[in-house]
This record gives structure tokens, sequence and C-alpha cells, in this order.
């Protein structure tokens, strides 16, 4: 069965330190997701990416984070200087059609912010 | 535009049932459940699209209330596997696809 994979599964980091998340959809998915869960707490919506491009973006999503798909494959996060308050579960997500489609998770890559 | 889950948190014997609601104040294209492990990614359950429908699968269905905007998840004659935290995905009309996930609910169920 397809699925998507994240990578690291555990990123242990110093607060300022820049991070990248690196994420591999399923690959006839056409629309891209990256989700972060801190501990005990909801599943919050971050970005969504279609056509080489933000969609939309929540407004925890600022300055610090980006995304992009570099190679036509990968899906990367980056949050450039990490605080404290960054430390969480960060699951990506991709999904085939709109609507009527799931929405497949990856197994989450949890940061960690010293 | 958070949907509010109900109840926080069940606790259940094996056997017994439960129904968790989702409730959203926008109107919603359509409603996906998920269960969440302990460390683990959420699962996909199932998806009810705007039309009242109901779905199910084993011993788990759902089903949406377009005129509330609302959806329960139903949970019979549960099993020690369906312990986790239930979350429900609301979806509005767009062209972007994201879900707005509720605060969960936590299901325990014991022997």
């Amino acid at each position: 069965e397809p699925e998507v994979t994240q990578t690291p599964s555990h990123q242990v980091t110093q607060m300022g330190q820049e991070v990248i998340l690196r994420c591999v959809p399923i690959s006839n998915h056409l629309y891209f997701y990256w989700y972060r869960q801190i501990l005990g707490q909801k599943v919050e919506f971050l970005v969504s990416f279609y056509n080489n491009e933000i969609s939309e973006k929540s407004e925890i999503f600022d300055d610090q984070f980006s995304v992009e798909r570099p190679d036509g494959s990968n899906f990367t996060l980056k949050i450039r200087s990490t605080k404290l308050e960054d430390s969480a579960m960060y699951f990506c997500a991709s999904r085939q059609i709109l609507n009527t489609g799931e929405l497949f998770f990856g197994e989450g890559s949890r940061l960690t912010v010293l | 535009q958070q949907p509010v889950q109900s109840p926080q948190a069940v606790i259940l014997r094996e056997g017994e049932d439960a129904v968790i609601n989702c409730s959203s104040s926008k109107a919603l294209y359509s409603v996906h459940w998920y269960r969440q492990k302990h460390g683990e990614a959420p699962v996909f359950l199932m998806i009810l699209l705007k039309g009242g429908e109901q779905k199910g699968h084993d011993k788990i269905s759902a089903s949406f209330n377009e005129k509330k905007q609302q959806s329960s998840l139903y949970l019979t004659a549960s099993q020690l596997s369906y312990s986790g935290t239930y979350f429900c995905g609301t979806e509005l009309a767009s062209n972007t696809g994201k879900l707005i996930f509720g605060q969960g609910t936590t299901l325990q169920v014991k022997p």
C-alpha cells in the first residue's frame, strides 16, 4: 500500500538553529500539507501546497517557516530559527483529489527544541 | 472555525457502545474521522460528504447532518483496539482541501 514517508523520525536541535523536515508524498497525489501536533493537543493545520506553490497557510505559518518541493518528489518544511515552542510532532499529508479523497498522513517527525 | 467535539473523554468496558459528536459553525463540505494511538499518526476511518450520508466500517459508523453541520461517530460493541483519540476533521468547500481538526475525544476501552 502506498504511503507518505517522513524523515527524520526525531530531531533534537538547539534554539535558533535551522531545521528541515522531509516528506515523500504518495506519488500520484497532487495536494500536500504540513500539520503539527504539540504533545497532547489537537492536530493543527500549517500549510497547503499545490502546483508548486502555497495555496493556503495558517497564522502559525509565519516568516520563520517555508515549504518547497525541490525535485518533484520531496516536500520539505524548513524552520529558519527554531524556538522552544516549535517543539511538536510535524505531520506531512497528501491527497489525490479534493473533497472526496482521503488525507493520508505520514508517521510524523518529532522535533525537540532545547 | 475549529469544530467542537464532545465528549472530551469516554471510558468504556469492552462490548459497550459510544457516540462521539463533532459540530461546526461553518457550512461543511465533508467531515473526516481519524483515530490516533499514542505516538502514532492519525489513521483514517471514514469520510462523510454533505447530503446526510451515513457510512459504516465494521462496527464503526458515522452520520453527517448537513442542516445542523454536525457529524456523529458511532462505535458499537467496543473492542480494546478501539482505544485512542478520535479526531474529526472538517472541510469547507475550497480549492485547498485543508482539514481543520477538532480537539479530540479520548476513548479508553477496558477489559
